[in-house]
């Protein structure tokens, strides 16, 4: 079935430090979403990319999508206190299937 | 004050029971979904419905079963025959399926004892 890995699985980074991670796809998506999720809390919904080699930004984040739409990466920076949480990449599964396949996600640790 | 509502926070079961977990929305979406999420795991499948009176397994169906006789009600059983079950339980919906954004509820935290 298909696979969506993300690496790294944590990173510590002290506040003020870039972030990045990065989010792969064994088949083609027709588009991914990142989502965060805060310790104790519930997935929360940060964007959607659709097209090939698609760029958006809020803010300080900033999202990718690959030209092959098989790849993605969330880069945040100078980091805050306030970005600590668990940043997942998701996509469409294969074939007609509902739902979303989720990457493990990156568990970001930030030292004051 | 639009949002998905899941109950109880937390729930408890004995081995052998069946449990029933709730998820009610009111955003007037029609897809609803089930996830399991374990400990520095990302959220797994477990069913979804795309319209009332409908619904599909998803990747760890086994051990589960829902219902979807309403659009804003989604419920979720945990039966005996599902060998791991304490995890970390997520609702969710989307007006339009797969390439929509998904709402989550707060999630439900399930121990078996």
């Amino acid at each position: 079935g298909q696979q969506v890995m993300q690496i790294p699985q944590y990173q510590h980074v002290q506040e003020g430090e870039d972030f990045t991670t990065y989010c792969n796809s064994s088949t083609t998506l027709s588009n991914i979403q990142w989502y965060k999720q805060r310790p104790g809390g519930h997935p929360v919904f940060l964007i959607q990319l659709v097209k090939s080699g698609e760029v958006k930004k809020q803010k300080r984040l900033t999202f990718q999508f690959g030209e092959a739409k098989k790849n993605s990466s969330l880069h945040i920076t100078a980091t805050q206190t306030t970005d600590v949480g668990t940043y997942f990449c998701a996509g469409p599964p294969r074939g007609g299937a509902d739902g979303l396949t989720f990457g493990k996600g990156t568990h970001l640790i930030i030292q004051p | 004050d639009g949002g998905i509502t899941q109950s109880p926070k937390y729930l408890f079961r004995k081995e052998g029971q069946n449990v029933t977990l709730s998820c009610e929305q009111n955003l007037n979406h029609d897809a609803m979904y089930w996830y399991r999420q374990d400990p520095g795991q990302g959220l797994r499948l477990i069913y979804y419905s795309q319209i009332v009176n409908d619904f599909q397994k998803g990747d760890i169906a086994e051990g589960y079963s829902v219902s979807r006789e309403k659009k804003e009600s989604f419920p979720l059983t945990v039966t005996s025959a599902q060998k791991n079950p304490t995890a970390f339980y997520l609702c969710a919906s989307s007006i339009q399926g797969r390439n929509t954004e998904a709402f989550f509820g707060q999630g439900t935290r399930l121990t078996v004892v």
